[in-house]
């Protein structure tokens, strides 16, 4: 069975500066991929980043970089440099066998 | 990547009705899902949505509440059945347009009912 977690509910950060989200993970199959989503207030789903289970390097997009330790089982998120407009719900999805399953998310606070 | 078109946006709807939502992609897609989002809370997978043949639902989901169908590779529906206000929730369809089981999954802007 697979399981995804993201432990911290609401984060606040001030602006310019780095943030962690934190996402753990768990699954049996050997081939998955893990991804990060972002969700604004008007709801829609935007793809941030993906990292692939076989992949050696941690996947960069622009200020965004995710933390891939397989071993222990958790993929952060790292967005640098925040921005005011990266006030949103931030999720972690798991994907293997076909099937995407997501965190309860975090909601991300930028202040000025 | 794909553009997906979800209707309606958005709806209100009485007790004891039912609706479809529809989601029409711009190609064909090898995999369609269809999530449930309640207010203030993550995605859930309802099913998968195969083509030709019967949905594959995931726990706590069932065909008479939310029968699928998807007559072809760019084209699906879901009936919410006999609502109540615990059905008010977004509703997303998305679809996977690799073929590896580890594609980017794009999303449809979603259909939020609320069930009064």
């Amino acid at each position: 069975a697979q399981k995804i977690t993201q432990t911290q509910p609401g984060m606040f950060v001030q602006e310019k500066e780095a943030v962690t989200l934190d996402c753990t993970y768990d699954t049996s199959d050997p081939s998955y991929g893990l991804f990060w989503y972002k969700q604004p207030s008007s709801g829609e789903m935007i793809f941030l980043i993906y990292q692939g289970s076989y992949d050696q390097q941690n996947a960069t997009e622009g200020r965004y970089s995710l933390n891939f330790q397989k071993a222990r089982k958790s993929a952060n998120l790292v967005i640098s440099a925040s921005q005011l407009g990266d006030s949103a719900m931030y999720f972690c999805a798991l994907t293997g066998g076909f099937k995407t399953i997501f965190g309860a998310g975090t909601r991300l606070f930028v202040k000025a | 990547s794909a553009v997906i078109s979800q209707k309606p946006s958005r709806d209100i709807c009485q007790r004891g009705t039912s609706l479809t939502i529809q989601c029409q992609v711009d190609s064909q897609v090898t995999m369609m899902f269809w999530y449930r989002q309640q207010p203030g809370q993550s995605l859930t997978l309802i099913a998968t949505a195969n083509q030709g043949s019967e949905a594959t639902y995931e726990s706590g989901f069932v065909i008479d509440k939310f029968p699928i169908s998807r007559p072809n590779l760019t084209f699906s529906t879901l009936t919410v059945s006999n609502m109540s206000p615990e059905d008010s929730s977004i509703y997303l369809c998305s679809v996977v347009t690799g073929l590896t089981n580890t594609g980017e999954l794009f999303f449809g802007e979603g259909s939020r009912l609320t069930v009064l």
